[in-house]
């Protein structure tokens, strides 16, 4: 149980588009996902979080307007990179968590590339 | 000083080994510990979730938790190749739903 799935697994942009990344809870309902960035060698950097049906709340120095973040349904968020850049590129990690809130499951990532 | 601390390694040991992963943490606050793993060019996998102090086995692993030195382990015995990846400790609070991440520690196993 407690799989997250996240689409596409890789994708490539030019610079100044836009491009959303799709993060699901297969077997369980998840109440809050959160978005993290991995840079290479590095530890997971927390982006947002986001509560279904709320709007997402975001961490200092992370741009909402760049990264807009929408927990529509229980077992969807989706995260879309406007006007990406190269210095955009990076692995994205979406993770739920269910009611109890108390472990977060990940999804296997995102790697963009902005060219 | 980080809220949690983890040696980075990397770790190499030989297969069968018993491995021994730490982490440290200054917030007396915390009271759910987990350990996660991690390949490369992957999400993190859950292997461990533990509540205030306490041992809990799985299988090969094993997480222990000393809230009253503030610091974790992890226990992987008969180590194998495919357990060459990055662990990850995290922790939160009792209230609130932010994980905080040690650095990782890179493990290699030989065989």
């Amino acid at each position: 149980g407690a799989v997250v799935s996240q689409h596409p697994s890789w994708v490539i942009c030019k610079s100044g588009t836009s491009v959303k990344i799709e993060c699901r809870s297969l077997d369980f309902q998840a109440t809050t996902m959160f978005w993290y960035r991995q840079f290479p060698k590095q530890s997971l950097m927390l982006m947002a979080t986001s509560n279904e049906g709320s709007k997402a709340t975001y961490e200092q120095g992370v741009e909402k307007d760049k990264f807009l973040i929408n927990h529509a349904s229980l077992t969807l968020s989706t995260l879309t990179v406007t006007s990406a850049h190269p210095e955009d590129s990076s692995f994205y990690i979406c993770s739920a968590s269910g009611a109890s809130g108390r472990a977060q499951y990940f999804g296997p990532g995102t790697r963009l590339t902005v060219t | 000083q980080k809220e949690v601390e983890q040696d980075p390694g990397p770790l190499s040991v030989p297969e069968g080994a018993i491995v021994s992963l730490n982490c440290t943490y200054s917030n007396s606050a915390f009271q759910y510990f987990m350990w996660y793993r991690q390949y490369s060019r992957k999400g993190p996998e859950l292997l461990m979730y533990t509540y205030s102090s306490g041992n809990k086995e799985d299988g090969r692993f094993t997480a222990q938790v000393d809230k009253s030195s503030k610091y974790i382990s992890l226990f992987i015995r008969d180590s194998q190749p495919s357990d060459s990846a990055t662990y990850l400790c995290a922790m939160r609070g009792e209230y609130g739903n932010k994980l905080v991440f040690g650095a990782g520690t890179i493990l290699r196993v030989k065989s």
